[in-house]
């Protein structure tokens, strides 16, 4: 596509529930990443992809939070047991390779109530 | 110590000012170095790279990068309200370690130019 796709725009969760974000990265990027940015604070790494290298997972949380590429194309994170604290916006990105600058897309906005 | 530091602002500059962003990082195998602008409510957006000294000018902004005092910046020209935004300063190391692989950004300078 012509740019980072991610979706839902908007989700709101009850506390507990598990939530499922998407990414689809630009065609032809085989580096695609997750950060979290909670309001009104910077960007907090959480995990990256690298073609079929495996990923780089030291930013997670928690083991609540995981995260699957189907080889260079739609990423999901998934957050188990949401908590009040996860409420924040989920950024992906996608770079041609690493050391590129990123594209990010339009982010996810979590609230957990 | 930060590996990524910006200037904390919030800097204010009257429209048609030079507005400067600065940033220094700790990791001398750095080798990429990236400005993205974020307005409120909205991702970042690249708008500018920088991989060599010196500087590297994109119409209205200007990159500069000295690696050997571990300093890049960013300069606006004729600043706009249009250019009110946070700044994020990204660093990219091929040196390998922790940081490999991924941006590690700055916290950001918050820019407001007023009419």
């Amino acid at each position: 596509g012509a740019g980072v796709s991610q979706s839902p725009s908007n989700k709101v969760t009850e506390k507990g529930k598990d939530v499922e974000l998407r990414c689809d990265p630009i065609s032809g990027h085989t580096a695609l990443y997750w950060y979290r940015q909670r309001l009104g604070q910077g960007l907090e790494f959480l995990i990256y992809f690298q073609g079929n290298s495996a990923p780089d997972k030291s930013g997670l949380p928690s083991d609540r939070f995981s995260a699957e590429r189907t080889g260079e194309s739609v990423s999901t994170l998934t957050i188990q047991r949401t908590q009040q604290e996860d409420s924040a916006v989920y950024l992906c990105a996608s770079s041609p390779n690493i050391g590129y600058g990123y594209t990010f897309g339009s982010g996810t906005r979590l609230t957990v109530v | 110590q930060k590996e990524v530091e910006q200037n904390s602002g919030p800097l204010s500059v009257p429209e048609g000012a030079i507005a400067s962003l600065n940033c220094t990082y700790s990791d001398r195998g750095s080798q990429s170095f990236f400005w993205y602008r974020q307005y409120s409510g909205k991702s970042p957006e690249l708008i500018m790279s920088i991989y060599s000294n010196g500087d590297k000018e994109d119409g209205r902004f200007t990159a500069q990068l000295n690696k050997a005092s571990q300093y890049v910046s960013l300069l606006i020209r004729d600043s706009q309200p249009s250019d009110s935004a946070t700044y994020l300063c990204a660093v990219h190391s091929n040196a390998g370690g922790t940081s490999y692989g991924k941006l590690t950004f700055g916290q950001g300078t918050i820019l407001t130019v007023h009419p």
